[in-house]
């Protein structure tokens, strides 16, 4: 069965950058684009952007471009976002989640706080 | 860019009503849209799919429907385990998502 497992709750300062990965199992890694999703708290989803994990090539939102970096490692399966310039009101829980919908990482809590 | 508006935003029902979520974009999207439940604390659970097509696994009471700029979500008849934060997303070009919609129980 498809199985997205992310890491683990990161806290960081202001300023600084953060690196989320979405282990992927149970289909072809290479076969979906991978999304990201993120849910302030309190809030609604918002998306982020996605990787074609084949290629390589990726689209972002505009809200996050020059800020977000998403990248794959096809030997493991794995995409990653990582946001960088951090600020407090990008405390959420961020998502990955298969092209389809269907299929969703557990999320990854991202606090920002000096 | 195209815009959504889901409404409304938040909904208070009885067990047994019919609930229904509109969710507007501003342009044509054709049926590239899917519904979303989201309970506190999980991720969302995809429900409908291409507008209409109900995701394996979900109870029948969920429906969809509509194309190009209007669509509806319909619960036909409401369960105390069906509150939740629902939201649609059009995928017709770049994803987005509605403003989602709070159903409670009165």
């Amino acid at each position: 069965q498809v199985q997205l497992v992310q890491s683990g709750a990161e806290v960081k300062k202001p300023g600084a950058s953060v690196k989320v990965s979405c282990k992927a199992s149970g289909y072809t890694f290479t076969g979906y684009y991978m999304h990201w999703v993120r849910q302030a708290p309190g809030q609604g989803l918002e998306w982020m952007g996605r990787i074609n994990p084949n290629s390589g090539g990726t689209n972002y939102a505009q809200k996050f471009q020059g800020r977000v970096t998403m990248t794959r490692d096809t030997s493991i399966s794995t995409a990653y976002m990582e946001l960088s310039r951090l600020r407090s009101d990008d405390t959420a829980v961020y998502y990955c989640a298969r092209e389809g919908w269907g299929n969703w990482g557990q999320g990854t809590l991202v606090t920002v706080s000096s | 860019d195209i815009q959504m508006t889901q409404s409304p935003s938040s909904l208070s029902a009885s067990v047994g009503d019919r609930v229904t979520i509109t969710c507007q974009a501003s342009q044509d999207i054709s049926n590239y849209l899917n519904w979303y439940q989201q309970k506190p604390g999980k991720a969302p659970k995809l429900l409908i799919y291409d507008a209409s097509n109900l995701e394996t696994g979900v109870p029948s009471r969920f429906s969809g429907s509509g194309s190009g700029t209007d669509f509806t979500f319909t619960i036909s008849s409401l369960q105390p385990e069906d509150i939740a934060t629902y939201y649609c997303q059009q995928y017709d070009n770049l994803p987005l998502f509605g403003q989602g919609t709070r159903l409670e129980i009165k």
